[in-house]
């Protein structure tokens, strides 16, 4: 079982719809991460949020962290094809030292025109 | 772009045999990573550095040991590959002034 589990696996959608992918855990994190990695290539970050019920904005993607520290969400509203890639979420837990970043199994995501 | 380079990018070898995969940044990152990407895993954490010589296990560092002798360069030894090793393998780096981890481009391992 890992620390963070994603939902869904994998999301397939049209131009132009909206989405969500969603990443929970049973620990409190000191902060969570977002990356997204293309085929060949290594991840990088999109966003970071810190404190409980922060909502974050980045252009098209809202990310949100959970009241309690223990979740997060991603909403992309009007996706286009280059959205596609592997969205990953990222934390060290609260009980660990800052640097032991774990991730989730990620959400691919498959925008077609 | 953090200056994270891998090598060897892909390599190919035999059950039984070491293999070193070798990870230099040239941003003074404090911290350093391995993860290895399986489908439907994500990434999962091997080791990590936190420091020159100051090292801690990830979730799946059975089969795997890590040396840091120099802030710039991280080193992983498999002492003796297996089949259930064959992945891809990404380094990373950063720390608390970056806030985020840098990753290199990858080393796919195939063990025959």
């Amino acid at each position: 079982t890992q620390l963070l589990e994603q939902s869904p696996q994998f999301l397939s959608i049209q131009e132009g719809e909206n989405l969500t992918v969603y990443c929970n855990s049973s620990s409190v994190f000191s902060s969570l991460q977002w990356y997204r990695q293309e085929p060949g290539e290594g991840p990088v970050l999109l966003v970071t949020v810190v404190t409980g019920g922060e909502v974050k904005k980045l252009k098209r993607l809202t990310f949100q962290f959970g009241d309690a520290r223990k979740d997060s969400s991603l909403h992309i509203t009007a996706a286009q094809p280059g959205d596609t890639g592997l969205y990953l979420c990222a934390g060290a837990r609260q009980t660990d030292s800052w640097g032991k970043f774990q991730f989730g199994a990620g959400t691919q995501v498959v925008v077609t025109p | 772009d953090a200056g994270i380079t891998q090598s060897p990018r892909h390599k190919v070898t035999e059950t039984g045999t070491p293999v070193t995969l070798r990870c230099h940044q040239t941003e003074n990152h404090r911290y350093m990573y391995w993860y290895r990407q399986d489908p439907g895993h994500g990434l999962r954490l091997i080791h990590y550095s936190y420091g020159v010589k100051d090292t801690d296990k990830g979730e799946v560092s059975d089969g795997y040991s890590v040396s840091r002798s120099k802030t710039e360069d991280f080193l992983l030894t498999l002492e003796s590959a297996t089949s259930s090793q064959t992945s891809v393998y990404f380094c990373a780096s950063g720390g608390p002034n970056t806030g985020e981890l840098f990753f290199g481009e990858g080393s796919r391992l195939t063990v025959l």
